[in-house]
């Protein structure tokens, strides 16, 4: 299993620019989260969906959307990017049933934006 | 979700024990002991997580009080490969294959050293 994959690994772009992050998972799971985190933060999560056809808003979703295509595939959209938004960018998924049930992470997206 | 208070940072020798205190006073009956670890630019991996009996897995062990106030993570015999940033994280409920939000503080980050 590959677990947790994000497209592309880098990226750059400059204000005002459009781009879409992919992100897919091949465990199964229901839930799928977009992450992002700030140079010394910790990571604040954007978007999240608890299932196929479902999102909900996380701590900090202005100036991003979500669309989850599939049970395996959840991405984010910046359709105006900013400066304020370079920052790495993590996906991640859950499902396992029972007490665990810990959320799996990708790799990462690292953006810049100028 | 109850705030979490760790250290900002931590040194180990290889070889022994490192022991990573979270403070969590505001904890509810319902809410788990959560331990992330992110390893320099990757995502964050799941170590382990408890309600109020200490637990043990291959990674890791963790000590909770009994008033469960604070806890602390273990790594019984620490290896150059443990140098991350450590994430405390209090939750509610963890079984169910549901879908929750993480919330990350800035961590603790230990630099086991030769």
């Amino acid at each position: 299993n590959a677990g947790v994959t994000q497209t592309p690994k880098f990226q750059v772009l400059k204000t005002g620019q459009s781009m879409t992050l992919q992100c897919a998972q091949d465990m199964n799971h229901n839930s799928m989260y977009w992450y992002r985190q700030d140079p010394g933060m910790g990571l604040r999560l954007i978007y999240y969906s608890a299932s196929e056809g479902t999102t909900d808003k996380g701590e900090v979703p202005n100036g991003y959307n979500v669309s989850r295509l599939n049970k395996r595939e959840f991405s984010l959209r910046l359709e105006s990017a900013a400066p304020s938004q370079t920052s790495v960018y993590f996906c991640a998924s859950s499902g396992r049933g029972g007490l665990r049930n810990e959320q799996f992470f990708g790799p990462g997206t690292r953006l810049t934006v100028l | 979700d109850a705030k979490t208070t760790q250290p900002p940072s931590m040194d180990c020798a290889e070889g022994r024990a490192a022991n990573l205190p979270c403070n969590h006073s505001t904890i509810s009956g319902n809410e788990y002991v959560y331990w992330y670890r992110q390893i320099h630019s990757q995502g964050p991996q799941y170590i382990i997580h408890g309600l109020k009996n200490n637990e043990t897995n291959e990674m890791a062990s963790l000590i909770i009080t009994e008033d469960r106030k604070s806890s602390t993570l273990i790594l019984p015999h620490a290896t150059l490969r443990d140098t991350a940033v450590y994430y405390c994280i209090v939750r509610v409920g963890a079984s169910g294959a549901g879908s929750y939000q993480l919330t990350f503080g800035k961590g603790t980050k230990l630099s086991v050293i030769p």
